[in-house]
């Protein structure tokens, strides 16, 4: 069964204080793993594609990395605007539709 | 460009009451679809289209019924409400294998 599950549920952290957040995965035919910001009362907002291991893109202070079994969000010297859900997704099937993880929950603390 | 705009924003019905939430793109998106979003469940897929008059069963279609009748407009309707159908409803669409692009979210509560 395709699964996926984000940790940890929720990030405190200091402003500049680094850390990584992380999906891990099982599926059966892999079509994309992609990354979502979800600020509160709001749509989630696309971040990142991975299509295959050892991919990784960067924006600004985030940048993503994929292996076979799982992915992260690292985050570098994050800042208070950082703060939102981040979700995980699995692009899989036929119709390459996504399976979300339940998100983490970063807040950034100044 | 609009991007994916949802209608209404907010919405409170009573058990047994219908409704229709509507989602137009402008961006010519073949693919488009409707999540609801409930605390510490995810984004869970309800329905979703493929194209100009298609429609496909997600993972939780039950009670649920949509229409594609134009490209740009993808309709959820619910014809009679019940309380496990509060939530948040997003729409989405896309293009071949590219990213989902989301809606603002309509906030449905059925009392």
């Amino acid at each position: 069964e395709d699964q996926v599950t984000q940790s940890p549920e929720a990030l405190r952290l200091q402003e500049g204080e680094s850390s990584s957040l992380n999906c891990s995965y099982t599926v059966s035919g892999l079509r994309g793993l992609f990354w979502y910001r979800q600020d509160p009362g709001k749509g989630p907002e696309f971040l990142f594609t991975l299509y295959s291991a050892g991919e990784e893109k960067e924006k600004e202070r985030l940048k993503a990395t994929l292996t076979k079994k799982e992915s992260f969000l690292h985050i570098t010297a994050p800042k208070p605007e950082d703060s939102a859900t981040y979700l995980c997704a699995l692009g899989r099937g036929s119709q390459g539709n996504l399976i979300f993880g339940k998100g983490t929950k970063l807040s950034v603390k100044p | 460009n609009a991007g994916v705009t949802q209608t209404p924003k907010f919405r409170v019905l009573k058990t047994g009451q219908s409704m229709t939430l509507l989602c137009a793109q402008d961006m010519n998106h073949e693919y488009m679809y409707w999540y609801r979003q409930d605390p510490g469940m995810g984004l869970r897929l309800i329905h979703y289209s493929v194209g100009e008059g298609t429609t496909a069963k997600g993972e939780v279609p039950d009670g649920y019924n949509v229409s594609r009748l134009k490209k740009q407009n993808f309709l959820l309707g619910l014809e009679s409400a019940a309380p496990s159908q509060t939530s948040v409803y997003f729409c989405a669409s896309r293009e071949s294998d590219n990213e989902q692009f989301f809606g603002p979210g309509t906030r449905l509560t059925v009392l």
